[in-house]
């Protein structure tokens, strides 16, 4: 099973301030991963798959990078909206599919 | 794209549920389907998978043997049989939709469903 290890698990930033995320797979997964954004009491939204490539609907200040085993997000400017928990989950070597614990992005 | 899960609710330990999910707004029969679970402890773990048309299953080892996914195509809806209960079971059920083919990522949710397993 892939372990997906995201860091840091909590991030203290103020608007309009760049974002970087870490996934760390235990194994290559290839350019099989996404990043979503979940809100309190919301679904999980897709905002990355395959490493780099926005989802619909997906503002630009979000980018993603990375292959093998070491993945990054970038929020380019933190809008307040962005204050978010945020997850990678791979799907390059399953059964099972498997998502990192999270970062929490707060606002400082 | 909408999807709506229904059926859950509080189960005493060892019992069943069946958890459904209704689909609208794209071709159901053509993507794969998912069950994703989230507990405050364990965060976010995929459980089980269905694919479009020949409905090939696969199981989170947690869950495999207790746990059966299906579809009905002419319907629109998933569905989650889930038995043998455990409080480890306990968390949000999420219906989501495969992006593509049968190991994907998801882009779309629905609410969830609270599934409470506890005497």
């Amino acid at each position: 099973e892939i372990v997906l290890t995201q860091s840091p698990a909590t991030l203290s930033l103020s608007p309009g301030e760049r974002a970087t995320l870490s996934c760390r797979a235990s194994q290559s997964v290839s350019s099989f991963l996404a990043w979503y954004q979940q809100k309190p009491g919301q679904a999980p939204r897709l905002l990355i798959y395959d490493a780099s490539n926005r989802a619909t609907g997906i503002p630009p200040r979000f980018s993603g990078s990375g292959s093998g085993t070491d993945f990054t997000l970038t929020i380019s400017s933190l809008e307040p909206e962005d204050f978010a928990i945020y997850y990678c989950q791979q799907r390059g070597n399953w059964p099972p599919l498997t998502f990192g614990g999270g970062t929490k992005v707060e606002i400082k | 794209v909408q999807l709506v899960e229904t059926g859950g609710g509080l189960v005493q330990p060892g019992g069943s549920l069946r958890l459904s999910c209704a689909a609208s707004g794209f071709t159901f029969s053509t993507y794969g389907m998912n069950w994703v679970r989230q507990t405050p402890g364990k965060g976010l773990e995929w459980v089980s998978t269905v694919s479009g048309s020949i409905s090939s299953t696969y199981y989170a080892d947690s869950v495999k043997g207790r746990f059966t996914i299906s579809r009905d195509n002419s319907k629109n809806t998933l569905f989650l049989q889930m038995s043998s209960l455990t409080a480890d079971d306990t968390a949000v059920y999420y219906c989501a939709k495969s992006r593509t083919g049968v190991a994907s990522d998801f882009d779309f949710w629905g609410q969830g469903t609270l599934v409470t397993v506890s005497s």
